[in-house]
C-alpha cells in the first residue's frame, strides 16, 4: 500500500514568509508526529496527533509554529514569519494503533529559508 | 528526560567486514529501542526494534542489535556488510508509558562501505 507522503518535496522561501507542509499519512493510521531534522542531526519531535487533536505539541520551537489535522488524517504544519534558522528538513510519522510504537516515515519536505 | 548518545558520526568499513554501530541512551523510565536507516534523499526505515523478551533482536537486510540494560546499549551489528549498506544509521527510544510516545534520536551514524 501507500506509504506516508509528504508535500512539497522541497520548498524554498524568503525570510519572513509564511509557509505549509503537507503530510498525508498511511490511511488508518490513527498517530500522526512531526520531526525537524537539521543538517547533519537527528531528528526532533516537534508535535505529536491522535485523531483530530494534538495530543502533545511540547516539541514547536516556539509560537511561530502551528500544526492542524482536521479531519484525523492529513495533517499541516505551518510556519509564520520563516527564519532562515527554520532551514531544516521536516519529517512526518504515523503510526496504527497496536503497532508496537513502530513509527512509518515519509520522504520529508526540504525548507530552505533565504 | 531521555537522551541518545551515538559515539561515532562516521564508521568507515570494507566490504564484507563486519561492523557495530554504537548506541547508548539514558532515561528514567523503561524505553523503548530502535535503529532506524535513511538512504540518500529518503526517510528513515525502521531497521528493528526492541520492545521486550529476548534481548537479541534481529531485524532487515542482516542487522541485529542487542539490548544490555546494565550498560544501557543497543549497538547495531552486522556480521558482513555490502556497498549498499551505506546509509546513515540513527538509533531511538521511545517511553514504554502511554502517551505520546515520541521518538528521541541520536545524532546519527554514517557507515561508509568501501569496496
Amino acid at each position: 500500500g501507500a506509504g506516508v507522503s509528504q508535500t512539497p518535496s522541497n520548498k524554498v522561501t524568503e525570510k519572513g514568509k509564511y509557509v505549509e507542509l503537507r503530510c498525508d499519512p498511511i490511511s488508518g493510521h490513527t498517530a500522526l508526529y512531526w520531526y525537524r531534522q537539521s543538517l547533519g542531526q537527528g531528528p526532533e519531535f516537534l508535535i505529536y496527533f491522535q485523531g483530530t487533536g494534538a495530543a502533545d505539541d511540547s516539541g514547536l520551537p516556539n509560537d511561530r509554529f502551528f500544526a492542524v489535522r482536521p479531519e484525523g488524517s492529513v495533517s499541516t504544519l505551518k510556519i509564520q514569519r520563516t527564519e532562515r534558522g527554520d532551514s531544516a528538513v521536516y519529517l512526518c510519522a504515523s503510526k496504527p494503533s497496536g503497532s508496537g510504537d513502530t513509527q512509518y516515515f515519509g520522504p520529508g519536505t526540504r525548507l530552505t529559508v533565504l | 528526560a531521555q537522551s541518545v548518545t551515538q559515539l561515532d558520526s562516521q564508521v568507515p568499513v570494507f566490504e564484507e567486514a563486519p561492523v557495530e554501530l554504537r548506541c547508548n541512551y539514558s532515561s528514567s523510565v523503561s524505553v523503548y529501542l530502535f535503529w532506524y536507516v535513511q538512504y540518500p534523499n529518503q526517510g528513515l526505515q525502521l531497521l528493528l526494534k526492541y520492545l521486550s523478551g529476548s534481548t537479541l533482536v534481529k531485524g532487515i537486510n542482516g542487522f541485529e542489535a542487542e539490548f544490555n540494560k546494565s550498560q544501557t546499549s543497543f549497538h547495531l551489528r552486522k556480521p558482513s556488510v555490502h556497498i549498499s549498506d551505506t546509509a546513515e544509521y540513527f538509533c531511538a527510544v521511545s517511553d514504554v508509558r502511554a502517551g505520546r510516545r515520541a521518538l528521541t534520536f541520536g545524532s546519527g551514524t554514517r557507515l561508509q562501505v568501501q569496496p
